[in-house]
């Protein structure tokens, strides 16, 4: 069967140090992958986009991998800080014609 | 740029009662979804639009959901009748093609 895997449970790190998110799928074959953030009561806020042929993309303090054979993506924050406590979605490309499909997303809790 | 707006934003009803909700996306977007998000759980897609057509509605309840776009703009979500396991936050979100998704901020929705 076709699965989304996120970290169900919470992450909780320090400030400062480096938060790593990992998405893994199976039995799809995603010509892209997003990450997306949301807080409580909020709707998701895109973040990042990779797709199949790239291996890192870079946006300020965010970094994200890419690995179509082992099927995951992994999601770092680096320096982190407690504003960028939330949870992380990653979601991706599953019919074509931008059909996204999410993952179930991990909570971030960066504590001081 | 306006974003994705949403309404009401949160609704109380019985079960079997009815109930709407309203989108109205991002100015040129063609495409156009609905996702129910159930507390704890990524967001699941009902139903997605490319214009006034529907792309994908594979998990769309189609005995009681009901969902249209009028002249490839707004878009309406209907229950009828409720159930309980209805509870969630329905999201609409819009994009371009192949791009990222802009959500709105979810329309809340308790059934008792």
């Amino acid at each position: 069967s076709q699965k989304i895997e996120q970290n169900s449970e919470a992450l909780n790190i320090q400030e400062g140090k480096t938060a790593t998110l990992t998405c893994n799928y199976t039995n799809y074959s995603p010509a892209y992958l997003q990450w997306y953030r949301q807080d409580p009561g909020r709707g998701p806020v895109f973040l990042l986009l990779i797709r199949e042929n790239e291996k890192e993309k870079r946006k300020e303090r965010l970094k994200v991998t890419f690995d179509t054979t082992l099927k995951q993506s992994l999601f770092h924050i680096t320096a982190s800080q407690p504003a960028d406590s939330a949870t992380y979605l990653c979601a991706l490309d599953t019919g074509g014609g931008n059909k996204l499909t999410f993952g179930t997303g991990t909570q971030l809790k960066v504590e001081l | 740029e306006a974003g994705v707006a949403q309404s009401p934003r949160y609704k109380i009803i019985e079960k079997r009662q009815s109930v709407a909700f309203w989108c109205n996306p991002i100015s040129g977007h063609a495409t156009l979804y609905w996702y129910q998000q159930i507390l704890g759980q990524g967001p699941k897609l009902l139903i997605q639009f490319q214009n006034n057509g529907v792309v994908d509605d594979s998990q769309l309840p189609k005995d009681r959901f009901s969902a249209e776009r009028l002249k490839g703009v707004d878009s309406t979500l209907k229950i009828q009748p409720a159930k309980l396991e209805d509870s969630a936050v329905y999201l609409c979100a819009s994009s371009l093609v192949g791009r990222e998704l802009f959500f709105g901020e979810g329309s809340r929705l308790t059934v008792l």
